[in-house]
């Protein structure tokens, strides 16, 4: 029963360009979305939201965007930098219950120096 | 910045012994939760806490899982007899009304 999915296990990219992390989910009840980055051994860090009335929510160099009809979202870093290697959650809630998040499987970033 | 702070960071105990986490959410925020993560997996929901009661548990939160807000500060996650495969990181996380969850650095346990 996975209601969230990130199909992309890893990711490597190059310092200066864009990374983009993708995210799927099949329950129609979402409607808050979050991307987390998490260290090894380190709890996951807040980035950013994005409430199902937006499709854009931008905060410095991150933006996430939401695609209600195709149940996706991404994350565009610009530019990456090697500081953003981490492995990236996106979970999902709906806000008219206990707001429990649904986390996807994770993506590996790697930034290249 | 205020955080959520859990300790121990490290336990590790017997098959069949119960163990305490015990998680200091950030002052002002109303929702708890437990999650954890079993090495290489994703982090799961185990329960949330509102109102000093259980607002919502998943399946893995069984008989064996119990959750205290003890005294206004603490927010502790025991498990009655541990198995083998409750060995994971576990992470608490606290919110305040509509905005996002602030997770701890989380407790890694071992069952051995």
């Amino acid at each position: 029963d996975q209601q969230v999915k990130q199909n992309s296990p890893s990711l490597s990219v190059q310092e200066g360009r864009i990374s983009i992390l993708n995210c799927d989910y099949t329950n129609s009840m979402f409607d808050y979305f979050l991307w987390y980055k998490k260290y090894p051994a380190e709890g996951p860090t807040f980035l950013i939201s994005i409430s199902s009335i937006k499709d854009k929510n931008e905060d410095g160099r991150f933006t996430v965007f939401l695609n209600k009809s195709a149940k996706h979202l991404s994350l565009h870093i610009v530019p990456s930098q090697p500081g953003d290697s981490a492995v990236y959650f996106c979970a999902a809630s709906e806000t008219s219950g206990t707001y429990k998040y649904i986390f996807g499987t994770g993506t590996r970033l790697k930034v290249l120096a | 910045e205020p955080e959520v702070t859990q300790t121990p960071s490290h336990q590790v105990t017997q098959m069949g012994q119960e163990v305490i986490l015990r998680c200091v959410p950030i002052s002002n925020h109303l929702y708890f939760y437990w999650y954890r993560q079993i090495l290489g997996q994703k982090v799961e929901f185990l329960v949330s806490f509102y109102n000093n009661e259980i607002s919502e548990k998943s399946e893995i939160f069984d008989d064996q899982f119990s959750v205290e807000r003890p005294d206004g500060s603490n927010f502790t996650l025991k498990i009655r007899s541990t198995k083998l495969e409750d060995s994971a990181m576990y992470f608490c996380a606290s919110r305040r009304r509509s905005t996002e969850a602030f997770f701890g650095q989380g407790t890694r346990l071992t069952v051995v």
